[in-house]
């Protein structure tokens, strides 16, 4: 059984341009988090979808934003990107809104904005 | 709001038994997580206290204690492939993961 994937793994883009950031979930998991890690510090949260609804935000602009589709994967959008936003983004799937008993990560997304 | 404390790094030889001790502020949680992380990869699920006490996983155990808002994970039986980065978590009531900085636990032979 797949795990949770995540693409591209790695992009470069420039300072004021788009990304779009995509995530399956394991087979039969309807909830998916993004999250985002700088460089020595732990995974931050930016959304949760669940049911292809917004669940959840954390203290990100409204630069980022996001979307699930009804097969559940998803995909993680950030606009006018600024060389903060260079991390690793990552991907937590479920199979329920809240699993107290662990969450599946994919290896991300690194993103560097130069 | 929410924080965790938990120590940079921690070094130890192969064999040796090791605790990373996790400290919290919250207004409230479902629980305590343990995440193990190796450079680059995808945080690996590890450990989780919903209550009180010890939680026992193979080589790795697990411990909270609300009324100290305190808890520890303990990595028995040192093997150099847990040299890796550790991140203590509270879940709330939404499904939010809210991670530490990290504990860098260095193996050596």
């Amino acid at each position: 059984d797949a795990g949770v994937t995540q693409s591209p793994t790695h992009l470069i883009k420039t300072r004021g341009q788009h990304v779009t950031l995509r995530c399956s979930p394991i087979s039969g998991h309807k909830s998916v988090s993004w999250y985002q890690q700088v460089l020595g510090q732990g995974p931050q949260f930016i959304f949760q979808y669940y049911e292809k609804e917004e669940r959840g935000r954390g203290n990100f602009p409204d630069r980022f934003s996001a979307r699930q589709f009804p097969n559940y994967s998803s995909e993680l959008n950030v606009n006018a990107l600024l060389l903060g936003d260079s991390a690793l983004y990552l991907c937590a799937s479920s199979s329920e809104r809240t699993n107290l008993y662990g969450y599946t990560f994919g290896s991300g997304t690194r993103l560097t904005v130069v | 709001g929410q924080s965790l404390e938990q120590p940079s790094e921690v070094t130890a030889v192969e064999g040796a038994i090791v605790q990373i001790n996790c400290t919290y502020q919250t207004s409230g949680f479902y629980g305590l997580s343990w995440y193990q992380q190796h450079d680059g990869g995808a945080p690996t699920f590890l450990s989780y206290n919903a209550l009180d006490g010890l939680e026992e996983t193979g080589r790795f155990s697990s411990f909270l204690s609300r009324s100290d808002s305190y808890g520890y994970l303990l990595l028995q039986e040192l093997q150099m492939k847990d040299s890796a980065s550790y991140f203590c978590v509270l879940t709330d009531s939404w499904g939010k993961l809210q991670f530490g900085a990290g504990t860098q636990v260095v193996v050596t032979p």
